[in-house]
């Protein structure tokens, strides 16, 4: 079955700083890679979802690249702020499968 | 719009008791749903799934067992509750929009079995 792997785990950045969380998968077949964000005590919130008919994604100042190749993903943020300091999630599946298999989660902080 | 409610907010029980955890989604009709635990300071663990009525996947086995009574609601129960039940319980719900798994969360039940 499918395998995705997150890294790193924390990750940490001054304001105004990009941050970088990376992902792999190990099914081909998967076509599909959302991410989510949760705050802390609250629940996870879909921000951004990259499909494989394309290598790139952006909304303001989050963007997602693929490459299908490597079988990897990453969600990129730029002129980070205090409010993304948050736990974010990958996770990847395919048009044939029910579920979502997730990545362990990064934990990024932003310091003002 | 779609709604996804889940209730209670938070419980505490004690080890030994039953649960029974309820989500009901509005504004869509037969959605894939689920049931997420997350431990403390931990990843999302998936614990059953649903494509419709009466079916459900398990995907740990557990003292947890889910149910699906009728077509946006989803429940989840245990006869005996233990300390290692602790956690935020997440309902999620999908409808497949051109062949893509987008699930979104409810709001969580936070669960202390004391």
């Amino acid at each position: 079955g499918e395998n995705v792997e997150q890294h790193p785990s924390t990750l940490s950045v001054q304001e105004g700083d990009s941050a970088v969380i990376k992902c792999t998968y190990s099914d081909s077949a998967s076509n599909y890679f959302p991410w989510y964000k949760q705050e802390l005590g609250k629940r996870p919130q879909l921000i951004i979802d990259i499909r494989s008919n394309v290598g790139e994604k952006k909304d303001q100042r989050i963007a997602v690249t693929l490459n299908k190749t490597a079988k990897h993903f990453s969600l990129h943020i730029t002129e980070t702020q205090p409010e993304d300091s948050a736990v974010y999630f990958c996770a990847a599946s395919n048009t044939g499968f029910q579920k979502l298999v997730f990545g362990t989660g990064t934990r990024l902080l932003v310091s003002p | 719009s779609q709604t996804i409610h889940q209730w209670p907010a938070t419980l505490v029980q004690p080890v030994g008791s039953p649960l029974s955890l309820e989500c009901t989604v509005e504004g869509t009709s037969n959605p894939n749903l689920y049931w997420y635990r997350q431990a403390a300071g931990r990843g999302l663990q998936l614990l059953f799934y649903s494509v419709g009525i009466g079916q459900i996947s398990s995907e740990v086995p557990q003292n947890l067992s889910a149910s699906r009574p009728q077509d946006r609601q989803f429940i989840l129960s245990s006869k005996k509750l233990l300390l290692s039940d602790s956690g935020f319980y997440l309902c999620a719900w999908s409808v497949r929009t051109g062949g893509y798994n987008e699930q979104f969360f409810g709001p969580g039940t936070r669960l202390t079995v004391l």
